[in-house]
C-alpha cells in the first residue's frame, strides 16, 4: 500500500510568487491534514479535511494561504503571494477516521523556501 | 488545552547503551499521546501510540514508552540504542478537534 504522498520535495519561489504543493493520501482515508513548520518552530496543524470539506482551517495563518481539496482525493496547498516568513517544511498526514485511536500517517513533506 | 513539552532538543548517546527522551503533557481530560520519528529525507513515521489502554506501550524498533499520569509525562525508551536509531523524535498529544499538537523535537545523536 502506498504511503502519504507529496509533491514537489524542494521548491524556491521568490518573495511575491505563487506555489502549489500537492498531498495525495493514503487510497481510501477520507481525512487530510495539513501541517507546516517554520524554521525553529514546532511543526503546527493548518487544516483538516473530511473528504473534499473543510473540517477546520482554524490554524491557516492568513488569507495568502489556499487548500482545497476537490473529489475528495489529492489536496493542494496554495501560497500566494509567498512570503518569507513561509519558510519552512509542509506536511501532509491522512487518516481513515478521525476519532483519537486512529493513527495519522505523514507523507516526507515539502520543503518550501522564499528568498 | 492540549500541549506536550520535549525536555531535551538534543541526546547523543553510545550505541549499545539506553536511550531516553523526555515528554511532559498537559491535557484537561485522558489525552492521546504519540511518538513519531523522521529520519533524514523521510517522512514522520509512527512509533507507537497511546490511548488510555495499557499504560507501557510497545512501539516499534524495540521502543516503548510509559504513560505516568502522576507526572504527566510519556517518555519515550529503548534499551539498547543502534545507528540507525539516529534521527528527530517527536511527542505528539492529540488537540480537541483531533489536530496533532508536536513538540519541538529531540534530535538524538548515536556515536560509534
Amino acid at each position: 500500500e502506498a504511503g502519504v504522498t507529496q509533491f514537489p520535495s524542494h521548491s524556491v519561489i521568490e518573495k511575491g510568487q505563487t506555489v502549489t504543493l500537492r498531498c495525495d493520501p493514503i487510497s481510501g482515508h477520507d481525512n487530510l491534514y495539513w501541517y507546516r513548520r517554520v524554521m525553529g518552530k514546532e511543526i503546527k496543524f493548518l487544516l483538516h479535511f473530511v473528504k473534499e470539506s473543510k473540517q477546520d482551517e482554524s490554524g491557516m495563518p492568513n488569507n495568502r494561504f489556499l487548500a482545497e481539496r476537490t473529489g475528495g482525493t489529492y489536496s493542494t496547498l496554495k501560497v500566494q503571494p509567498a512570503e518569507l516568513e513561509d519558510s519552512g517544511v509542509y506536511f501532509c498526514a491522512s487518516s481513515q477516521e478521525w476519532l483519537a485511536t486512529y493513527t495519522q500517517y505523514f507523507g516526507p513533506g515539502t520543503r518550501l523556501t522564499v528568498l | 488545552a492540549q500541549s506536550v513539552t520535549q525536555l531535551d532538543s538534543h541526546v547523543s548517546v553510545s550505541e549499545g547503551t539506553p536511550v531516553l527522551l523526555r515528554c511532559n503533557y498537559s491535557s484537561s481530560y485522558s489525552p492521546s499521546l504519540f511518538w513519531y520519528v523522521q529520519h533524514p529525507n523521510k517522512g514522520l513515521q509512527l512509533l507507537l501510540k497511546y490511548t488510555s489502554a495499557a499504560t507501557l506501550v510497545k512501539g516499534i524498533n524495540g521502543f516503548e514508552a510509559e504513560f505516568k499520569k502522576s507526572e504527566t509525562s510519556f517518555h519515550l525508551t529503548k534499551p539498547s540504542a543502534h545507528m540507525s536509531d539516529a534521527a528527530e523524535y517527536f511527542c505528539v498529544v492529540r488537540g480537541n478537534n483531533n489536530d496533532m499538537r508536536f513538540g519541538a523535537g529531540t534530535r538524538l545523536t548515536v556515536k560509534p
